[in-house]
């Protein structure tokens, strides 16, 4: 167990609906990223959260959205939802976010996009 | 060019034979390299990581960094049934820290 925890863990929803997935960090970690995993393939690195603002985006469209808590929690937000949009979103905690600091992962929100 | 790239698999080896999986990148300037382990519908889970050219050891699994080949690789010694899984290999995005790239990742698969 790495201590990080999503929710919910599987979700169905239809083609241009909007989501909300919730991931909460390691304690002591304040740098959350978020993954999308298509079945096959490796995690794609969606962006990154560090002390609530926006660290780095990857390639995805700006209805992919997140924001981070003074907690450090955070949450992905999909809008217009796609069919192609279905896979497995992953939230990985680590202890800050320039260094080289290792990554752990939570255990995933399975989204089907009908 | 992919940033990281490794064999689909799957890679199949008896029990207690040592698993070799490979990965190259692209990247010349990469400082870090991780190893993740997912097992069938679960998520990634590191195992190893190393930063310096040469071998890190840590029980059955050893990796192996060679920067000027632009190489890294994971063996995994006695291998068990129970290390049956997708081995994903991973390094940080160009300048992004420890925001990573993912290889597609290669299925190995231990057998009795």
């Amino acid at each position: 167990e790495t201590g990080v925890t999503q929710s919910p863990t599987h979700l169905i929803k239809t083609r241009g609906q909007q989501v909300t997935l919730r991931c909460s960090s390691q304690s002591g970690h304040n740098t959350v990223s978020w993954y999308q995993q298509a079945l096959g393939q490796g995690p794609q690195f969606i962006f990154q959260y560090y002390r609530e603002e926006e660290n780095g985006r990857g390639n995805f469209p700006p209805r992919f959205s997140g924001l981070q808590f003074p907690n450090y929690s955070s949450e992905l937000n999909v809008n217009a939802l796609e069919l192609d949009d279905s896979a497995l979103y992953l939230c990985a905690s680590s202890l800050r976010s320039g260094g080289l600091d290792e990554q752990f992962f939570g255990p995933g929100t399975r989204l089907t996009v009908l | 060019q992919k940033e990281v790239e490794q064999n689909s698999g799957p890679l199949s080896v008896p029990e207690g034979a040592i698993a070799s999986l490979n990965c190259t990148y692209s990247d010349r300037v990469s400082q870090s390299f991780f190893w993740y382990r997912q097992y069938s519908g679960k998520s990634p889970e590191l195992i190893m990581s190393i930063y310096s050219n040469g071998d890190k050891e840590d029980g059955r699994f050893t990796a192996q960094l060679n920067k000027a080949s632009q190489y890294v690789s994971l063996l995994i010694r006695d291998s068990q049934p129970s290390d049956s899984a997708t081995y994903l290999c991973a390094v940080p995005l160009t300048g992004g820290g420890n925001k990573l790239t993912f290889g597609t990742g290669t299925q190995l698969k231990v057998e009795l």
